[in-house]
């Protein structure tokens, strides 16, 4: 069975600063998709990025960039010029290929503290 | 109303009562989820639903009883619940099932008493 962790239960970063949130995950398959969500105060979770196992480039949104090592399984989300409304719950997740019925395997989550 | 939605989103209920929780999805999507989100433990996949069948039950205990009637709706029936069932209930909807990206509602704070 797929499993995904995040060693860092809470993370603090001063605002404009640049933090790094760490993801490993252990899986057989060679081909899979891992994404990075967020979960404001207000609970609604949103996608932050994702990443195709099998795109060696790793994917970038604006300030969010993921660090993708396949052969260390590790998924580590890095969050340039931090910002007040990035504090929330992140939550790395991994989906199996294939059009099976699974759904997202999460992390267990990392709590993001942006100081002013 | 756009999005995902979720109603309601605080509910309180004693071990006997019988409640239901309630989904819609305005994205014309064809996948639903219901996720429990418990403190300090990482989202579980309850249920899954394609085109209104249900694909998964991740061994989820038969207080819980999940209802599809259209694409668009997704029910949780509650009876007999036990205080550990007490949790954050999210749903979640995707345009199939598969690697296509899921969209989350706001979730149903759940406390049993």
């Amino acid at each position: 069975a797929q499993t995904v962790t995040q060693s860092q239960p809470e993370m603090s970063v001063q605002e404009a600063e640049t933090v790094t949130l760490s993801c490993t995950y252990d899986t057989s398959e060679s081909d899979y998709y891992l994404f990075w969500y967020k979960q404001p105060p207000s609970r609604q979770m949103i996608l932050v990025i994702r990443q195709e196992a099998y795109k060696q480039q790793n994917a970038t949104e604006n300030r969010f960039s993921v660090n993708f090592q396949k052969a260390a399984k590790s998924f580590s989300l890095k969050i340039s010029d931090s910002q007040l409304g990035d504090a929330a719950m992140y939550f790395c997740a991994y989906r199996a290929p294939g059009g099976g019925a699974d759904g997202l395997t999460f992390g267990k989550g990392t709590h993001l503290i942006i100081q002013p | 109303e756009t999005g995902v939605t979720q109603t309601p989103r605080h509910l309180v209920m004693g071990m006997t009562n019988k409640k239901s929780l309630k989904c819609e999805q305005h994205l014309g999507h064809n996948a639903m989820y219901w996720y429990k989100q418990s403190a300090k433990k990482p989202l579980e996949l309850m249920f899954v639903y394609s085109l209104e069948e249900r694909v998964e039950n991740n061994s989820v205990p038969s207080r819980f009883s999940p209802e599809c009637p259209n694409s668009s709706h997704l029910f949780l029936h509650l009876h007999t619940l036990q205080p550990e069932d007490s949790a954050l209930y999210l749903c979640a909807s995707s345009q199939f099932v598969g690697i296509y990206e899921q969209y989350f509602g706001p979730g149903t704070r759940l406390t049993v008493t």
